[in-house]
């Protein structure tokens, strides 16, 4: 019930696309839900994140739409870049307790 | 600029040996946490640290063993008993547990077998 469930594992997409995540959770108590970007040999870095009380969440090009219902939540990339080009974690939290993460998707943005 | 120090980049193990990581911090945060990466499963929790002189086990604390003597230092051992230390590990630290802000992170350590 931990678990949070991230596809797919590898997405390629070409420039000016748009580029969607998947994430999926078990627990109903998870109330922060946030993305992680990563770049090689480097650290993850907030990108953005949502807590259950909305739908939908916007910054720039990056968009997170939750679904409590479904327990489900994705993170759309528009106008992709290839600057886009990363690894991307979802992961989710209860109240102050420990993030649990999604496995990644590895995003490949072609001009 | 703060932020979070992880040292050094890349680190080698013998068999046998037990191996430091060092995670700084001048963020004065007051929780930290270490994680462990590998390819296709994601962060995996170490061990997390919300005050000094306390810490808890995380999902795989089996091999390692932390300290946190000072709130801005929380380094990571791996022990001789990790059987298959190979990864990057990953420091990260949060203000406090309660404002449940997002968790900033180093840029990791790589560690790998001899």
């Amino acid at each position: 019930q931990q678990q949070v469930k991230q596809s797919p594992q590898s997405l390629i997409v070409q420039k000016g696309g748009i580029s969607i995540i998947n994430c999926a959770y078990e627990n109903t108590a998870f109330d922060y839900f946030p993305w992680y970007q990563q770049f090689p040999g480097k650290g993850p870095a907030l990108l953005i994140a949502i807590r259950p009380d909305v739908s939908e969440k916007k910054e720039g090009r990056f968009t997170i739409s939750f679904n409590k219902s479904a327990k489900q939540f994705s993170l759309h990339i528009m106008d992709s870049q290839p600057g886009d080009s990363a690894t991307y974690f979802c992961a989710a939290s209860k109240e102050a307790d420990k993030l649990i993460f999604g496995t990644g998707t590895r995003l490949q943005v072609f001009p | 600029d703060g932020g979070i120090t992880q040292s050094p980049k890349y680190l080698f193990r013998k068999e046998g040996q037990n191996v430091t990581l060092s995670c700084e911090q001048n963020l004065n945060h007051d929780a930290m946490y270490w994680y462990r990466q590998d390819p296709g499963q994601g962060l995996r929790l170490i061990y997390y640290s919300q005050i000094v002189n306390d810490f808890q086990k995380g999902d795989i604390a089996e091999g390692y063993s932390v300290s946190r003597e000072k709130k801005e230092s929380f380094p990571l051992t791996v022990t001789s008993a990790q059987k298959n230390p190979t990864a990057f590990y990953l420091c990260a630290s949060v203000r406090d547990r309660a404002s449940n802000q997002p968790q900033h992170f180093g840029d990791g350590t790589r560690l790998s077998i001899l």
